[in-house]
């Protein structure tokens, strides 16, 4: 069964480090979303993808969030100078279409920033 | 904005009986979609069922259902025979007329033996 991707699993950064996470969505889905979860708190949208723009992003993508998708499979997040409040665990979706359509998880990338 | 609101931040279930799990919803949106996600403790969000809007059927999947009232804006989750596999933080979130799933704080299922 067809599966979203993402690596690292953990990643560990000092302040003010780039990081860039990774994630290769479902083939043939066109929509992709970024999510981040602070520990012990709820999943916050980040941004959505769409026909390589960006189609919504919330207050906390600000100007150190930027995403990417450089080839035909795989879709970044890239944060620029890392904050320990970037601390958490960071969720790509994917989805075939828009609205109702369900949005597939990834297993998340660990972000700890020290 | 859409809303979703999940009042019970944990529970506990003895092993194969039911349990359900409540969600409220607000939006002014006429079509929406409602998921239930599942949390298990390595991380990962499992999607487990879906509810259009518009279906005339509650929907069903497996030992997953979902009680969804649209006057009252509730989209319970019922887990019938419970296992201890079920153990686990389960999101409510909605979809409407943007990209973006709103989730609710989420409800801490225990299944004991």
């Amino acid at each position: 069964e067809p599966e979203v991707t993402q690596t690292p699993s953990h990643q560990v950064t000092q302040m003010g480090q780039e990081v860039i996470l990774r994630c290769v969505p479902i083939s043939n889905h066109l929509y992709f979303y970024w999510y981040r979860q602070i520990l012990g708190q709820k999943v916050e949208f980040l941004v959505s993808f769409y026909n390589n723009e960006i189609s919504e992003k919330s207050e906390i993508f600000d100007d150190q969030f930027s995403v990417e998708r450089p080839d035909g499979s795989n879709f970044t997040l890239k944060i620029r100078s890392t904050k320990l409040e970037d601390s958490a665990m960071y969720f790509c979706a994917s989805s075939e279409g828009s609205y109702t359509d369900t949005q597939y998880f990834g297993p998340g990338t660990r972000l700890t920033v020290l | 904005a859409q809303k979703i609101t999940q009042t019970q931040p944990g529970m506990f279930v003895q092993e194969k009986e039911a349990v359900t799990l409540d969600c409220t919803y607000d939006t002014s949106d006429p079509s929406y979609g409602l998921f239930w996600y599942k949390q298990p403790s390595s991380g990962e969000m499992i999607f487990l069922i879906y509810q259009g809007s518009y279906d005339q059927q509650n929907a069903t999947e497996g030992r997953y259902s979902l009680n969804f009232q649209k006057a009252r804006k509730s989209a319970n989750l019922v887990i019938s025979a419970s296992q201890l596999g079920d153990s686990a933080m389960y999101f409510c979130a909605m979809r409407a007329n943007d990209y973006k799933l709103s989730f609710g704080a989420g409800t801490t299922v225990t299944v004991r033996a």
